[in-house]
């Protein structure tokens, strides 16, 4: 059972709208950053958002990220074939004083 | 280019111990710190812990302190990471990162590209 809470799955058609939610506590995301990572079948996971809302150089505006209260989400417009892949979101806990994750989700492109 | 380049697969026996090395390049080592993260099959993403490489201070998960030994040598910008009385569940793929920022506000990137560890009587 994990920290932070994640649907296990999503889908979408090509060029469609996929928001993927990230649900936690007081100790977690409502105090700390969220970041979200994207691992690709067989690859190593990706720093894809940090700081709740932040992209690293590389990743395409597609992507982005918000943070409200004790949740966070993760957007992607414009959704591509080469999108679908894991997604996972982390943020610190400071009550296990470590880092935590959501369980992923899977994300399908129809 | 930043890049960590992880030992290869490993089996280990039940009760036995594993060290897996993730050698960095491409930036001043002892700038940030290495995280790693595990991935048993089919599941999610594990923090284990992780280590400045500017003062060797460590930050282990809580389910593995007293099993797990992280450390650096700066010389050859290289970091390890030792997990002791191997049990079947600790069947993982390893993974080491680069980790900046604070403790509240922290990201990984870039990652390793994993070690399969595999513990097996």
């Amino acid at each position: 059972q994990s920290v932070l809470t994640q649907p296990p799955s999503a889908s979408g058609t090509p060029g469609q709208r996929v928001t993927i939610s990230c649900s936690g506590s007081s100790s977690n995301i409502g105090s700390k950053t969220v970041n979200w990572y994207q691992q690709l079948p067989g690859s190593a996971p990706k720093l894809l958002i940090y700081s709740n809302n932040q992209r690293p150089s590389g990743v395409p505006d597609r992507f982005s990220g918000s943070k409200s209260g004790t949740s966070a989400s993760l957007a992607i417009s414009g959704l591509q074939s080469e999108d679908e892949a894991d997604y996972f979101c982390a943020a610190w806990d400071a009550s296990l004083n470590g880092v935590v994750f959501g369980g992923g989700t899977k994300l399908a492109v129809l | 280019q930043v890049q960590l380049v992880q030992s290869g697969p490993e089996v280990k026996k039940p009760g036995a111990s594993v060290r897996v090395s993730c050698k960095a390049s491409g930036y001043t080592f002892t700038s940030s710190g290495i995280t790693w993260v595990r991935q048993a099959p089919g599941q999610g993403l594990e923090w284990m812990g992780w280590i400045s490489a500017y003062n060797d201070n460590t930050n282990y998960a809580q389910s593995l302190q007293g099993r797990v030994t992280m450390t650096t040598v700066t010389s050859t910008s290289t970091a390890y990471m030792e997990l002791r009385s191997l049990r079947s569940d600790d069947t993982a793929v390893y993974y080491c990162a680069r980790y900046e920022g604070t403790y509240s506000d922290n990201r990984f990137d870039p990652w390793g590209q994993g070690t399969l560890v595999t513990v097996s009587s």
